[in-house]
């Protein structure tokens, strides 16, 4: 089955620069990855999805890349707020479908002013 | 638009009493309905998702069950709950693509 991997420890950056999440997988060649936002206590919210076939998504200071030959995702926020701290979470469909998505444990950024 | 509502946000049960927890969705039809749960530090963990009504997959043996009386209505129960089953339980539809829209969530306390 595919794994998928996020560092689970917190990033901690600096008001204003530019965040970087990774997430890994194996196992498998997914036809798209998504990208969630989680605060604590709620439920995660849908912000990106980028296909296989796409290297760049951008979306407001968001952007994600996907390397299909490293089996690697980046994630990253640009002049990064306060605000912008929450848990950010990695997904992937199963091959062939969509129903059983499987997260990543997830990446915790703190923002710091 | 579509909401999504999940209830109880919080309960504390005794070990071995019963649970439901309800989710419902308004605002579109036949959609895709999931129950996951996270368990302290630990990733989502995808439990039942159901495409459409009396249609449920099992994703992980448990003492769980889930059942799906009408088209936007999902259920997660047990019998006996079990300290295990202690979690931030989520519920989350989608329409038919791959974005899945999560409920607010139920924190469970199994004491």
């Amino acid at each position: 089955s595919q794994k998928i991997e996020q560092n689970s420890e917190a990033l901690n950056i600096q008001e204003g620069k530019t965040a970087t999440l990774t997430c890994n997988y194996t196992n498998y060649s997914p036809a798209y990855l998504q990208w969630y936002r989680q605060d604590p206590g709620r439920g995660p919210v849908f912000l990106l999805l980028i296909r296989e076939n796409e290297k760049e998504k951008r979306k407001e200071r968001l952007k994600v890349t996907f390397d299909t030959t490293l089996k690697q995702s980046l994630f990253h926020i640009t002049a990064s707020q306060p605000a912008d701290s929450a848990t950010y979470l990695c997904a992937l469909p199963p091959a062939g479908g969509y129903q059983k998505v499987t997260f990543g444990i997830g990446t915790k950024l703190q923002v710091i002013p | 638009s579509q909401t999504i509502h999940q209830w109880p946000a919080t309960l504390v049960q005794p070990v071995g009493s019963p649970l439901s927890l309800e989710c419902t969705v308004e605002g579109t039809s036949n959609p895709n309905l999931y129950w996951y749960r996270q368990a302290a530090g630990r990733g989502l963990q995808l439990l039942f998702y159901s495409v459409g009504i009396g249609q449920i997959s099992s994703e992980v043996p448990q003492n769980l069950s889930a059942s799906r009386p009408q088209d936007r209505q999902f259920i997660l129960s047990s019998k006996k709950l079990l300290l295990s089953d202690s979690g931030f339980y989520l519920c989350a539809w989608t329409g038919g693509n791959e974005k899945l829209f999560f409920g607010s969530g139920t924190q469970l306390s199994v004491l």
